[in-house]
């Protein structure tokens, strides 16, 4: 089934740094999203691109989508302690079910 | 405002038990609904989802089944849990800039 694959897996950076993490998929999609898990949390959302757009940003944010080549990337710049979660992205294909990568670990050091 | 509410937050159960597991939301109407597993350091497995009363579609065969009895109500059912069922259920709804989750339930078969 259409999934997307984060990478790396797992990332530890130096608070301050920028954090980049990438996600690729199979098939042709509506939109991507991007959603951040705290611990034993629900998901939140971040971040949703169409798949029109090439470059999306939100505060410390930003979100690339290279149809071609079926991945986007999700960069968050200035880390923080704070920003230490799983990331995972979600591809659209119906409008009725996005279907998950298996997520990247971020670990920001203070 | 609209809001999804998940309970339990944690559950132990034994193997052979059954299990309920309710998911509501507020401040909407006829959404579409959804649970998923997630597996220990995994992604997520979009396990039901349900686009009115009644109406069920599962992705995956499993232990597991699901009812949505009113508009805004969603449960996950098993007769007899196995050892295999436990993990993080996460309900969901969706909106058009993504889904909304609930805060899960942690469930541990013993």
């Amino acid at each position: 089934s259409q999934q997307g694959e984060e990478d790396p897996q797992a990332l530890s950076i130096q608070e301050g740094e920028n954090a980049t993490m990438n996600c690729s998929y199979k098939t042709s999609i509506n939109n991507l999203q991007w959603y951040r898990q705290n611990s034993g949390r629900g998901l939140v959302h971040l971040i949703l691109i169409r798949s029109n757009e090439r470059e999306k940003h939100s505060g410390r944010l930003r979100v690339t989508l290279d149809t071609s080549k079926k991945s986007s990337s999700l960069l968050i710049t200035a880390s923080r302690a704070a920003d230490t979660a799983s990331y995972f992205c979600a591809t659209d294909l119906t409008g009725n079910q996005f279907y998950f990568g298996t997520g990247t670990s971020l670990t920001v050091i203070p | 405002s609209q809001t999804i509410h998940q309970w339990p937050a944690t559950l132990v159960q034994p193997v052979g038990s059954p299990l309920s597991l309710e998911c509501t939301v507020e401040g909407t109407s006829n959404p579409n609904l959804y649970w998923y597993r997630q597996a220990a350091g995994r992604g997520l497995q979009l396990l039901f989802y349900s686009v009115g009363i009644g109406q069920i579609s599962s992705e995956v065969p499993q232990n597991l089944s699901a009812s949505r009895p009113q508009d805004r109500q969603f449960i996950l059912s098993s007769k007899k849990l196995l050892l295999s069922d436990s993990g993080f259920y996460l309900c969901a709804w969706v909106q058009s800039y993504g889904y909304t989750f609930g805060s899960g339930t942690r469930l541990t078969v013993v």
